[in-house]
């Protein structure tokens, strides 16, 4: 099993572009999130989704996309880049809810 | 929203000695998740605590999920070098809820040989 796998794992873009950082996991969790984690203030929650199909809103959603077409695949969208999104990026899955989630090993993305 | 305020933010310490930080909520939560990050990965679970007053050991640590549930524990035994990292700790509700994890703050833990 990969686990949960993020591509890409480094991304510069230019202020006012978009982009579409992936994730994918192999392991059937019905459960996936996208957390930023900036220094100093933990990781927030940006969108996570309990199924294909369903998804909701975050801590700090605002700048992001997402969708759930299958149980595998959570794409976090960026739809017109900012400075304020230089962070590092995570995404998680888990099952139902039980056994914690488990991690990707992020994307560290910076916006010029 | 809900936050978690974490503490310590940081510990410096000697190879040997004994490690505990605490999480607290302004709300209740159903599960107590404790994290370990290392530089450049994700998170990774340490300990898992579902029920108010349940205490998890994992090797050298051991977390509570506190009776009123709104606060939590992780303590490391007889600390070693390879446990340096951040330590987060995470909240959650039950059901569909859990899909929103509230994360702490992070403890930095550096060990001294």
């Amino acid at each position: 099993n990969a686990g949960v796998t993020q591509t890409p794992k480094f991304q510069v873009l230019k202020t006012g572009q978009s982009m579409t950082l992936q994730c994918a996991q192999d392991m059937n969790h019905e459960y996936m999130s996208w957390y930023r984690q900036d220094p100093g203030m933990g990781l927030r929650l940006i969108h996570y989704s309990v199924g294909a199909g369903i998804t909701d809103q975050g801590e700090v959603p605002n700048g992001y996309n997402v969708s759930r077409s299958t149980t595998e695949d959570f794409p976090l969208r960026l739809l017109s880049a900012a400075p304020s999104q230089t962070s590092v990026y995570f995404c998680a899955s888990s099952y139902r809810g039980r056994g914690g989630y488990t991690f990707g090993s992020g994307t560290r993305l910076t916006v010029v | 929203g809900q936050q978690l305020n974490q503490s310590p933010q940081s510990m410096f310490i000697q190879e040997g000695e004994d490690v505990s930080m605490n999480c607290t909520s302004s709300s209740i939560f159903n599960t107590w998740l404790w994290y370990k990050q290392e530089p450049g990965e994700g998170p990774v679970l340490l300990i898992a605590l579902y029920k108010a007053g349940e205490l998890t050991s994992n090797g050298r640590l051991t977390a509570q999920f506190g009776i009123t549930r709104k606060d939590s524990f992780l303590n490391i035994s007889a600390s070693i070098p390879s446990d340096v990292g951040i330590y987060f700790c995470a909240g959650a509700d039950s059901g569909t809820s859990y899909g929103k994890l509230t994360f702490g703050q992070g403890t930095i833990l550096t060990v001294h040989p």
